[in-house]
Parts: structure tokens; C-alpha cells; sequence
């Protein structure tokens, strides 16, 4: 799977939106981009996935630049609920012989009241 | 319906120990994943199995070892215990053994301290 960089942390506000930035320089064509977060004391879950378009869910926004080395994790309006560890996770699909994901450090996103 | 559980929720054992850990799937799930997560680092994976069968390894030593049940529950057995064990233990299940849509549902985890 393809190495993912996130920074270290990031503060919003509650109900402001927020952007999660992930670079992916050495993504390949057929990998997909996976975002997992983990709230306090629970395990990760499963927030949104993409491989070439925006794609849009009921929890979030997920933006894949044109040439795919970057994408961004938008929550459209934080809540307190929303304060968690993020996963930027780029898995390749070529080898479908399982479902291993490969977790960097995440960003640990702050949220003020 | 019921989510991924994990027993027991926390577990304090000594070094040289051996210790098991116990995951129930969501119903219909027929995979089964183990992570480890240290303090501070994202989820690192040991195993999954599927369908009973052990169809990925991370790089864990021997004394990791797992097993999944006909009733796709599975377990996590590590001997031998270290201090460097003491961790976050997460199972995860999912539908399919792989696939560019598989969402992997995790479980609340079982905190293990080795003393």
C-alpha cells in the first residue's frame, strides 16, 4: 500500500468546516483512498472512500486532486462529536487477497466549543 | 444490530503468560481481522482470517497466533507474553474477504497490560 502523510494535529471550531489534508505522492492507478477515524476509547470506523472523483456521504466529503497525490477530508460542520483521530489509508486492490489496512500515525483533529 | 464484540474489554497479565482474546463478528460476516494498536500509533494488523482460513499475516512473531470458528467468531492467542505486548487488541469483520468497497466495521477493542 502506498505511504500516506498527514500533519500531526488540527483545531476548528464547532460548526465551521474543516479540512482534512492526506498526501499520497506514490499512488498508484488502481489504489484506492480510504478515510478511517477513531473516536476516543472506540475502535476506528469507516468514514468515506474514493479513487478519482469527489465523492460525497452522509458524514463527509472526500476531495482527490486531479493528478490524485493529494486528497482532503472535509467535514462540512464540526461538531464536538467529530474530535478524533483521522486515517488517511491508500490501499491497492490489485492483490485481492485481503482486507489489510495499513494505518499511518492519523491527524488528530480538535474540536472548540 | 449488534455490532463487532470483543471479550474482555480489559486484561492484566504478567510476562511469560499466555493470554486469549475473543471476537464475535457482525452476523453475516464471514472475516475476521486482528490489529494491534500501541499507545500513540495507528492500528497495526496481525491476521485475518476468512471462511476459517488464515488469509493474511502481518509481521508479528510466532508467539501471535489466531484461529476463526465455523461460527466465524474468532481468537487471538499470544504466548509468551512481553512487556512490549501491552496494547490495544482490535478485531475488525467484514463481509467479504477483500474488495475496493469492503468496509472494515471494528469492534471497541480489548486493552491488555503486561506487567
Amino acid at each position: 500500500d502506498a505511504k500516506t502523510t498527514q500533519p500531526n494535529s488540527m483545531e476548528s471550531n464547532e460548526e465551521e468546516p474543516v479540512h482534512l489534508p492526506c498526501n499520497h505522492s506514490t499512488i498508484s492507478g488502481t489504489d484506492y483512498i480510504h478515510w478511517y477515524r477513531q473516536l476516543p476509547s472506540q475502535g476506528p470506523e469507516y468514514v468515506i472512500h474514493g479513487l478519482t472523483s469527489n465523492v460525497n456521504n452522509r458524514m463527509a466529503s472526500l476531495a482527490i486532486a486531479e493528478d490524485r497525490k493529494s486528497s482532503t477530508l472535509i467535514l462540512h460542520r464540526a461538531t464536538l462529536r467529530d474530535a478524533a483521530v483521522y486515517y488517511c489509508i491508500v490501499k491497492t486492490v490489485l492483490c485481492l487477497t485481503n482486507s489489510k489496512l495499513t494505518f499511518g500515525k492519523g491527524i488528530t483533529l480538535s474540536v472548540r466549543p | 444490530d449488534a455490532g463487532v464484540t470483543q471479550s474482555p474489554t480489559h486484561l492484566i497479565k504478567t510476562r511469560g503468560q499466555h493470554v486469549t482474546l475473543r471476537c464475535s463478528p457482525i452476523s453475516g460476516h464471514k472475516s475476521v481481522s486482528w490489529y494491534q494498536q500501541v499507545l500513540g500509533q495507528g492500528p497495526q494488523f496481525i491476521f485475518q482470517y476468512y471462511e476459517k482460513e488464515e488469509r493474511g499475516r502481518g509481521n508479528f512473531p510466532d508467539r501471535f497466533s489466531a484461529r476463526q470458528f465455523p461460527n466465524y467468531s474468532s481468537e487471538l492467542n499470544v504466548n509468551a507474553l512481553l512487556l512490549g505486548d501491552s496494547a490495544l487488541y482490535l478485531c475488525a469483520s467484514s463481509l467479504l474477504l477483500a474488495g475496493w468497497n469492503n468496509e472494515q466495521f471494528f469492534g471497541p477493542g480489548t486493552r491488555l497490560t503486561v506487567l
